[in-house]
């Protein structure tokens, strides 16, 4: 069964510092990475998607995550985040079953 | 128009009742989940059905059942509120194996 582990519960920045959130997942095979974005009170919105190709994918809001397939890992990143950036953060897996499978989150605070 | 929408979006009831959540997508895909998304803010998968199989997490109390009416409909019936049914339900939808899954907006349950 594929699961997925997020390292970071709770990540407290400043404006304009540099944010990576970990996401480490364990599948033995081929498999689909997100990240989700799910802001106070609303729903879960996609902000990047890796199937296959150049590892380093780019999503919206500057964000960026790469994976890597040594390490079983699929970091988000970006380099300067906005107070609006403060939300909680979803890393998800589709394996066999393509049924998409969650980490915990990691709960992100950005001090204007 | 909203791909992915559920209703209602606030419900509160007593324990012991029987309730129902709505789910609609117009986005023609052909799986459709529904999570429940703890006050830690876990997403945990409840079902996952197609036109072909109805896959349900074993950790679900058969009280909770989905109905599909239609390939665009996916409606979650509670039998026998539980104070711990109290959550955030999110319904999604996906259209093939290799894209991002779509969620609505998500009902909060709150049972008394």
């Amino acid at each position: 069964a594929q699961s997925v582990s997020q390292h970071n519960h709770h990540v407290i920045l400043s404006e304009a510092a540099s944010l990576e959130l970990g996401c480490n997942y364990s599948y033995g095979g081929t498999v689909n990475l997100f990240w989700y974005v799910q802001y106070p009170g609303q729903h879960l919105q996609l902000l990047l998607k890796y199937f296959s190709g150049d590892p380093l994918v780019k999503g919206i809001k500057g964000f960026e995550a790469e994976f890597i397939k040594s390490k079983f890992s699929f970091n988000l990143r970006k380099p300067s985040v906005q107070w609006s950036d403060t939300a909680e953060y979803f890393c998800a897996v589709t394996g066999g079953s393509y049924i998409p499978t969650f980490g915990r989150g990691t709960s992100l605070i950005v001090h204007p | 128009d909203t791909a992915v929408s559920q209703t209602p979006k606030y419900l509160v009831t007593q324990m012991g009742n029987d309730k129902s959540i709505k789910c609609e997508q117009n986005l023609g895909h052909d799986t459709m989940y529904w999570y429940k998304q703890d006050s830690k803010k876990f997403l945990k998968i409840m079902f996952s059905y197609n036109n072909k199989e109805l896959i349900i997490n074993e950790t679900v109390p058969n009280r909770f059942s989905p109905k599909s009416p239609d390939k665009a409909h996916l409606n979650l019936h509670i039998n026998s509120l539980e104070l711990g049914d109290s959550a955030v339900y999110f319904c999604a939808s996906r259209h093939t194996e290799n894209t991002e899954a779509f969620f609505g907006q998500g009902t909060r349950l709150t049972v008394v």
